[in-house]
């Protein structure tokens, strides 16, 4: 099965705590992205990579960090600087980064803080 | 800032009639695409528009694009109870330099159709 993966699917984050949040994909795919989306809002961009050991950030990064050691890997951590990490999380593929590529989702990671 | 709009913000309508959301973006774009989630799930890409065609079409999808009005439509025909999800379009950025897009997406048109 190709695909994109996601787990947990339910992180609880104690307060000073990071956390993160796993994203694997085995569709061959150069780029790779992180959203966060809050109730009833659209999808905000976290961090981008285009290919292994590059990432830029996105539009709202603080407080977020992220690696992409491996092609098939690209994790999310959420540090103690995010005062408001309660959000779903989803992270996505694509074949590039070009604006006419189909971009495929995970499942999604919802992150509640304790 | 952020480049969709969708409208409505939520819709109701009967199985069987057709449903119609609006998108509409800031800066000019070289492709527009429309996404659906479902309830607590990832987003499925449902159809890609370039900024060259006006109209394409999917199935009972229908996606129209005017460039001079900065807005796109989508239009689902005989709605059916599966159809219920939210629906958002995504938008690149047509300034950008090639090779380094992203998506910004917009918040969304929660449609719910009524059995």
């Amino acid at each position: 099965d190709g695909g994109i993966t996601q787990s947990p699917k339910y992180l609880f984050r104690k307060e000073g705590q990071n956390v993160t949040l796993s994203c694997e994909q085995n569709l061959n795919h150069d780029a790779m992205y992180w959203y966060r989306q809050d109730p009833g809002q659209g999808l905000r961009l976290i961090y981008y990579s285009q290919i292994v050991n590059d990432f830029q950030k996105g539009d709202i990064a603080e407080g977020y960090s992220v690696s992409r050691e491996k092609k098939e890997s690209f994790p999310l951590t959420v540090t103690s600087a995010q005062k408001n990490p309660t959000a779903f999380y989803l992270c996505a593929s694509s074949t590039n980064a070009r604006g006419w590529e189909t971009q495929y989702f995970g499942p999604g990671t919802r992150l509640l803080v304790l | 800032s952020q480049q969709g709009e969708e409208d409505p913000q939520a819709l109701s309508i009967q199985e069987g009639e057709n449903a119609t959301m609006n998108c509409s973006y800031k800066t000019s774009i070289n492709n527009l695409q429309w996404y659906r989630q479902n309830s607590g799930r990832g987003l499925v890409h449902l159809i890609l528009i370039r900024s060259n065609e006006r109209e394409k079409h999917s199935g009972r999808l229908r996606v129209t694009l005017d460039t001079s009005k900065k807005s796109s439509s989508l239009l689902i025909t005989a709605s059916r109870a599966a159809d219920t999800a939210s629906y958002f379009c995504a938008t690149d950025d047509g300034l950008s330099n090639f090779g380094n897009e992203k998506l910004t997406f917009g918040t969304g048109t929660r449609l719910t159709i009524i059995p």
